[in-house]
C-alpha cells in the first residue's frame, strides 16, 4: 500500500539554526499538509499546500516557517531560526482531494538544544 | 469550551471485550469525521472516515456520528492485544483542509 515517507526520523539541531524536514507524499495525491505534535499534546495543523501554493495555515505557521515542493515528489518544511519550543514531532500528510482522508507519515522528531 | 474533547484514558480492557471510544465537539460546521490509530513512535494511521451523520462498519470497527448531539464514537469488537494504541478522533468542515484532533485515548488490551 502506498505510504507517506518522512526523513530524517530524528533531527537534533542547535537553537537558532535552520532545519529542513522532508516528505515524499503518496504519488497521486494533490494536497499536502504539515502537522506537529508537542510531547503529550494533541496533533496540531500547521499548513496545507495545493498547486504550489499555501491554501491554508494556522497561527503557529509564522514567518519562521516555509514550505516548498522543490520537485515532483518531495515536500519540505523549513524552519528558519529554530527555537526551543519548536521541539516536537512533525508529521507530513497527503490526500487526493480536499475533504478526502489524509494519510500520515511516521513523522520527524525534532529536538532543539 | 474546547473544539474537540476526548477522554485521554488510559482504558484497559481484556482481550475479546467490546471497546467504545468517544469524542464530543462544539463546532457545528464539522462534516467530516475520522478515527486514527497511533502506535508509539509512529504516525496516525487512518481507521475510519465518515461524512455527516450515520454509521460505518469495517471489519471489527464501527464508527458512529450523531451530529445533533455533536458526538462521535468508535466501537471495536473482539478487541485484540494488537489494538493497544492511542486512538485519535479528527474532524474538519467543508472547504477547509484543516483537521482538528482530539487529545487521543490510550487503549490497552490485555491477554
Amino acid at each position: 500500500e502506498p505510504e507517506v515517507t518522512q526523513t530524517p526520523s530524528h533531527q537534533v539541531t542547535q537553537m537558532g539554526q535552520e532545519v529542513i524536514l522532508r516528505c515524499v507524499p503518496i504519488s497521486n495525491h494533490l494536497y499536502f499538509y504539515w502537522y506537529r505534535q508537542i510531547l503529550g499534546q494533541k496533533v496540531e495543523f500547521l499548513v496545507s499546500f495545493y498547486n504550489n501554493e499555501i491554501s491554508e495555515k494556522s497561527e503557529i505557521f509564522d514567518d519562521q516557517f516555509s514550505v516548498e515542493r522543490p520537485d515532483g515528489s518531495n515536500f519540505t518544511l523549513k524552519i528558519r531560526s529554530t527555537k526551543l519550543e519548536d521541539s516536537a514531532m512533525y508529521f507530513c500528510a497527503s490526500s487526493p482531494e480536499v475533504n478526502q482522508p489524509q494519510h500520515f507519515g511516521d513523522g520527524t522528531r525534532l529536538s532543539i538544544l | 469550551q474546547k473544539e474537540v474533547e476526548q477522554d485521554p484514558g488510559p482504558l484497559s480492557v481484556p482481550e475479546g471485550a467490546i471497546v467504545s471510544l468517544n469524542c464530543t465537539y462544539s463546532n457545528s460546521a464539522f462534516q467530516y469525521f475520522m478515527w486514527y490509530r497511533q502506535y508509539s513512535r509512529k504516525g496516525p494511521e487512518l481507521l475510519m472516515y465518515t461524512y455527516s451523520s450515520g454509521n460505518k462498519e469495517d471489519g471489527r470497527f464501527t464508527a458512529q456520528v450523531d451530529k445533533s448531539s455533536k458526538y462521535i464514537s468508535l466501537f471495536i469488537r473482539d478487541s485484540q492485544p494488537s489494538d493497544s494504541a492511542t486512538y485519535l478522533c479528527a474532524m474538519s468542515a467543508d472547504n477547509t483542509d484543516k483537521l482538528i484532533f482530539g487529545t487521543g485515548t490510550r487503549l490497552q488490551v490485555f491477554p
